[in-house]
């Protein structure tokens, strides 16, 4: 079965310094990918999502993400954080037997001035 | 295009009392997700539909259930409420992930507390 591991379910950041959320997979074949974000008091909305391809994505409000198949990684990345970027990040994997997402348990990102 | 909606927003119950969470969608999706959502748990599966007519249990379906009547729309009712469900309720939809459009597109949610 896929799973899906999210280290960290804080991390806080300066205005203007990197972020980086951690996620990492368990798959036998080839999955698809995605990173969703949650704004508070909102839905999931898709920020970016690998499929095939190109292996680094770029996706919504400067965000970025690699996949790294010899590291079953898919870490998302935005080179300077912004306070609007203060949400909760999910990482989410295709699993191939049911058809279906399988979510990380989310990362809240605060952003400090 | 209103893409996926819900109602009601919020909602208190007593425990024991039923109700029914409404979830459309008109993007003509086939499939259609109920999760819940709890601190420092993710997104969990309730119910699921791959079509009109057609449900399926997720990974937490006990004390709820869902009917897909017509295409665009998808129910979660609770028939008799429980402390234990108080918790964010998200309606999902997508084309076809047998295709291999796994993308789903998720409503606002719905804020249930049980007393």
């Amino acid at each position: 079965a896929q799973s899906v591991t999210q280290l960290g379910s804080h991390v806080s950041v300066s205005e203007g310094a990197l972020v980086l959320l951690r996620c990492n997979y368990s798959s036998s074949v080839p999955p698809y990918l995605f990173w969703y974000v949650q704004y508070p008091n909102q839905g999931l909305q898709l920020l970016l999502k690998y499929t095939t391809g190109a292996t680094l994505v770029k996706g919504i409000n400067g965000f970025e993400a690699e996949f790294k198949k010899s590291e079953t990684s898919f870490h998302l990345t935005k080179p300077s954080a912004h306070m609007s970027d203060a949400a909760e990040y999910f990482c989410a994997v295709s699993d191939p037997d049911t058809d279906k997402l399988i979510f990380g348990t989310g990362t809240r990102l605060q952003v400090f001035p | 295009n209103a893409g996926v909606t819900q109602t009601p927003k919020f909602r208190v119950l007593k425990t024991g009392q039923s109700m029914t969470l409404l979830c459309a969608q008109d993007m003509n999706h086939e499939y259609m997700y109920w999760y819940r959502q709890d601190p420092g748990m993710g997104l969990r599966l309730i119910h699921y539909s791959v079509g009109e007519g057609t449900t399926a249990k997720g990974e937490v379906p006990d004390g709820y259930n869902v009917s897909r009547l017509k295409k665009q729309n998808f129910l979660l009712g609770l028939e008799s409420a429980a402390p234990s469900q108080t918790s964010v309720y998200f309606c999902a939809s997508n084309f076809d992930p047998g295709l291999r459009y796994y993308e789903q597109f998720f409503g606002p949610g719905t804020r249930l507390t049980v007393l």
